[in-house]
């Protein structure tokens, strides 16, 4: 089965408001990364956590190991948010497996 | 099983010097990427393509040209080498797109700019 369970799939925000993105892995994984894709195709870095949280501007991450998990917050959603956000969870020096993505909405 | 070959394994260059990084796959995979890895940092996408003469930006492309001249390679050129560009680049592929799916690491290639 997948490693990497991401949700949820689509997720529609008002401007202002916050939600949060869930990563569920099925295994032990060394970190994490979170990524944005923007309407322009490019894949933007976000975080990469090897354990605890991470705080950058409306945008928080936090990856625990031992719960195999990770989340990432968005807060005061705003409408460049837009885009597909992925995490992609590091297994060991050669493998990095990605979730299926988030495609978020915010609307004005 | 597959592999991903990239080479040079270690490329010493001078300042200003324009420098080129190649990777081979034999997976047959349709996703071919390029990160950088500083020491202490997570990976950070600099190319990526998605078929044969695709390029998609990651958001470390500014400095950076790549070339997808076939399915099974991949090369990127450090347009103009900085000292602070000594770090590892590490080539990757995948089946498909990015979502939901595993992403193959080459054993890297460490830039040195003198």
């Amino acid at each position: 089965g997948d490693q990497v369970e991401q949700s949820p799939s689509a997720l529609s925000l008002h401007e202002g408001t916050g939600s949060a993105l869930r990563c569920n892995f099925t295994t032990t994984m060394r970190a994490v990364q979170w990524f944005r894709k923007n309407s322009r195709g490019s894949l933007i870095n976000l975080f990469y956590l090897a354990s605890g949280t991470k705080e950058n501007g409306r945008l928080k991450s936090a990856f625990d190991s031992k719960e195999r998990y990770s989340t990432l917050h968005i807060r005061d959603a705003q409408l460049e948010d837009s885009g597909t956000y992925f995490c992609a969870a590091d297994t060991n020096a050669y493998k990095v497996i990605f979730g299926k993505g988030t495609h978020l909405h915010v609307l004005p | 099983g597959g592999i991903i070959t990239q080479t040079p394994k270690f490329l010493i260059g001078q300042e200003g010097q324009k420098l080129t990084l190649k990777c081979q796959q034999n997976f047959n995979h349709d996703t071919m990427y390029w990160y950088r890895q500083d020491s202490g940092k997570g990976l950070r996408l600099i190319y990526y393509s998605i078929t044969e003469n695709d390029l998609q930006k990651g958001d470390l492309s500014e400095g950076y040209d790549a070339s997808r001249e076939k399915k099974s390679s991949f090369s990127l050129t450090v347009t103009s080498a900085q000292k602070n560009e000594m770090a590892v680049f590490l080539c990757a592929s995948s089946w498909g797109t990015i979502s939901g799916n595993t992403l193959y690491f080459g054993e890297g290639s460490r830039l040195i700019v003198v």
